[in-house]
């Protein structure tokens, strides 16, 4: 087992809709959270980081993080073509040491 | 002021070659990490450095591979011997040090090995 889990998807969603992209990570001593966005062909770029427990907003995305069941989540409101790439969730297992889950990869369609 | 780069973008090795991956982290950021992706695959952690220390190296595949920082700045990432399943895109990411900070990746560099 992953300590990050992911479906790899793809996740379809019409454009304007809510995108809810799930996390699960097997190491409770996980403190913090990332939620990165990679473009194909491209290096991976930080959307938001999440470390307490409860929901964090930045815009359109919200990311969600439920210690006691060790789930993450992150929200894209009003999704647009140009959100679609693959999303990948870290947890930072210490030492700013990041594992990382396969990606969850989004597909908005106008 | 200029990002994370890497280089080369693209090396393509014969089976049984050495490789010298280059990284130049954003000024002033202490720490510096290295991932490994596979095609379809998320990052997968290397190695890790504190200025000049190397503090984990315990995703390090072989004992082929070797990374050194020795002023703390500039990172190389060193491939002895390359072997086909060492074919994938090599990352560098660098960030402050210290908490939940950003690590910022460079474009990375992708490796075939033939």
């Amino acid at each position: 087992q992953k300590e990050v889990e992911q479906n790899s998807g793809p996740l379809s969603v019409p454009e304007g809709a809510i995108a809810s992209l799930n996390c699960t990570y097997s190491d409770r001593g996980s403190q913090s959270f990332f939620w990165y966005r990679q473009y194909s062909g491209k290096s991976p770029e930080l959307i938001m980081f999440i470390y307490s427990n409860g929901d964090k907003e930045d815009g359109r995305f919200t990311a969600q993080l439920n210690k006691a069941s060790q789930y993450v989540s992150l929200l894209i409101r009003d999704s647009q073509p140009s959100d679609s790439a693959t999303y990948l969730c870290a947890a930072d297992t210490g030492f700013q040491k990041l594992v990382f889950g396969t990606g969850t990869r989004l597909l908005v369609s106008p | 002021g200029a990002g994370v780069s890497q280089s080369p973008r693209y090396k393509v090795a014969k089976r049984g070659q050495d490789v010298a991956l280059r990284c130049d982290p954003i000024s002033g950021h202490v720490s510096l990490f290295w991932y490994q992706q596979a095609l379809g695959q998320g990052p997968e952690f290397l190695t890790y450095f504190q200025n000049e220390a190397q503090l984990d190296k315990s995703g390090l595949p072989s004992d082929r591979f070797f990374a050194e920082r020795p002023e703390g700045s500039v990172s190389t990432l060193k491939i002895q011997r390359t072997q086909q399943e060492d074919s994938a895109v090599y990352l560098c990411a660098s960030s402050l040090a210290g908490g939940p900070y950003e690590q910022f990746f460079g474009p990375g560099t992708r490796l075939t090995v033939l």
